[in-house]
This record gives structure tokens, C-alpha cells and sequence, in this order.
């Protein structure tokens, strides 16, 4: 069976600061993972996503991740916080084959000034 | 395009009434979901559709129900609403199943009091 943890329900950095939103998973077959933001009153937003290609994907606004089979790890990182970046952000996982996805319940970011 | 567009934004509705929330896609997509966002979860699938006239029950259907006329439609209806369905709901649409992005719309805040 298939699931997704994010490990930190709260993160806190200061703008120009790195940001690391750290995400684990399990599944039973080849999955793909997408790291979605949804900023306040908004929908999810794709940010970034895995499909079995690169270990190492890049999204927008200069975040990337990093799917790491060894540690069932596919932890989210910016080299620089934005203001702007402030938001909530989902880790989900999803099996080939058929209808299954999972999203994890969200790490809240938080940029200080 | 629209992408995903969603209506109302905002409703509350008294214990036992109903209501349908709105989604309407223009990518014309065949696949379309219906999620709940409660506080502090993650997204919780409660129907989705892989084409016109197909729908299928996702993780938390009960007290719901959908129909899919035309592709760029699907309705979610509430026919006696209860406190516990007070939530978030997305509508999302992809190109086709699991390992495609899935496109947001912005949600619609239900209150049940």
C-alpha cells in the first residue's frame, strides 16, 4: 500500500535562507511524485514532479527535489527563500497502473523578513 | 483558457439542505476528480470520472454524489448536508490517470451549521 508523510507539519526560515520541506513515501510498485504549493485562498499549483527519468528534478520558481530510492525520501529544497514562497505544500504520490494517489497532509512554509 | 474554474466560491447551508458545487474544465480533459481539504489534512479523494458518463467512488464518497454529462462538466452533489462535510473542495482535472499533473481550481469553501 502506497503512502506519503511529510515529516514537518511547520517550517519557519528567514528570506534569503534555504528552504528544506522533507517528504517520505511508500509504495509498492514504480511511483511518481509531485510536490504541488497552494498559496492562501488558492488552488494547488504544480510544482515540480518524478516520473521515473532524473533523480534530480527542477521545478518552478527555483525549488528542486530530489527522489532518493535508498531512503524512500523526496525531499523539497529552494538555495534561497522568497516573501513570496510563503505557502502550503503537498507531497503526493502516485502508482503506475492504476487510479491511486495520495496526498501527504502539507508542511506550512513560513518566510520571515 | 479558464483551466478549471469552480462556483460558488463561498456557501453556507443549514443542516439538511443541499447544494451543487460547480466545475467546469476547458482543457478537455477526460479525467476529472472531486477532493475535501479539512484543516490540517491532506486532500481526500471523493469521486472521480475517467469520461463522459463514468464516475467512480474515491476515498470519502458517502453523502456525495456526481454525474458527468459532457467532458468539460462535473457536478458534485450534497443532498442533505451535515456539519461534517463543512470543507474545502477541489475540483481537478488531468490528461489522463495517476502519473499526469492534475490542474486545481480554486475551491469552494462549504460551511454546514
Amino acid at each position: 500500500a502506497q503512502s506519503v508523510t511529510q515529516l514537518d507539519s511547520h517550517v519557519s526560515v528567514s528570506e534569503g535562507t534555504p528552504v528544506l520541506l522533507r517528504c517520505n513515501y511508500s509504495s509498492s510498485y514504480s511511483p511518481s511524485l509531485f510536490w504541488y504549493v497552494q498559496h492562501p485562498n488558492k488552488g494547488l499549483q504544480l510544482l515540480l514532479k518524478y516520473t521515473s527519468a532524473a533523480t534530480l528534478v527542477k521545478g518552478i520558481n527555483g525549488f528542486e527535489a530530489e527522489f532518493k530510492k535508498s531512503e524512500t525520501s523526496f525531499h523539497l529544497t529552494k538555495p534561497s527563500a522568497h516573501m513570496s514562497d510563503a505557502a502550503e505544500y503537498f507531497c503526493v504520490v502516485s502508482e503506475s497502473g492504476g487510479f491511486k494517489t495520495i496526498f501527504g497532509a502539507g508542511t506550512r512554509l513560513f518566510v520571515k523578513a | 483558457n479558464a483551466g478549471v474554474t469552480q462556483t460558488p466560491k463561498f456557501r453556507i447551508l443549514k443542516i439538511g439542505q443541499s447544494m451543487t458545487l460547480q466545475c467546469t474544465q476547458d482543457m478537455n480533459h477526460n479525467y476529472m476528480y472531486w477532493y475535501r481539504q479539512d484543516p490540517g489534512m491532506g486532500l481526500k479523494l471523493i469521486y472521480y470520472s475517467v469520461g463522459a458518463g463514468i464516475t467512480d467512488k474515491g476515498e470519502v464518497p458517502n453523502g456525495y454524489n456526481v454525474s458527468r454529462s459532457t467532458t468539460e462538466d462535473f457536478p458534485l452533489r450534497l443532498e442533505l448536508a451535515a456539519p461534517s462535510q463543512t470543507s474545502v473542495y477541489f475540483c481537478a482535472s488531468s490528461y489522463s490517470l495517476s502519473k499526469e499533473t492534475q490542474y486545481f481550481g480554486p475551491g469552494t469553501r462549504l460551511l454546514v451549521l
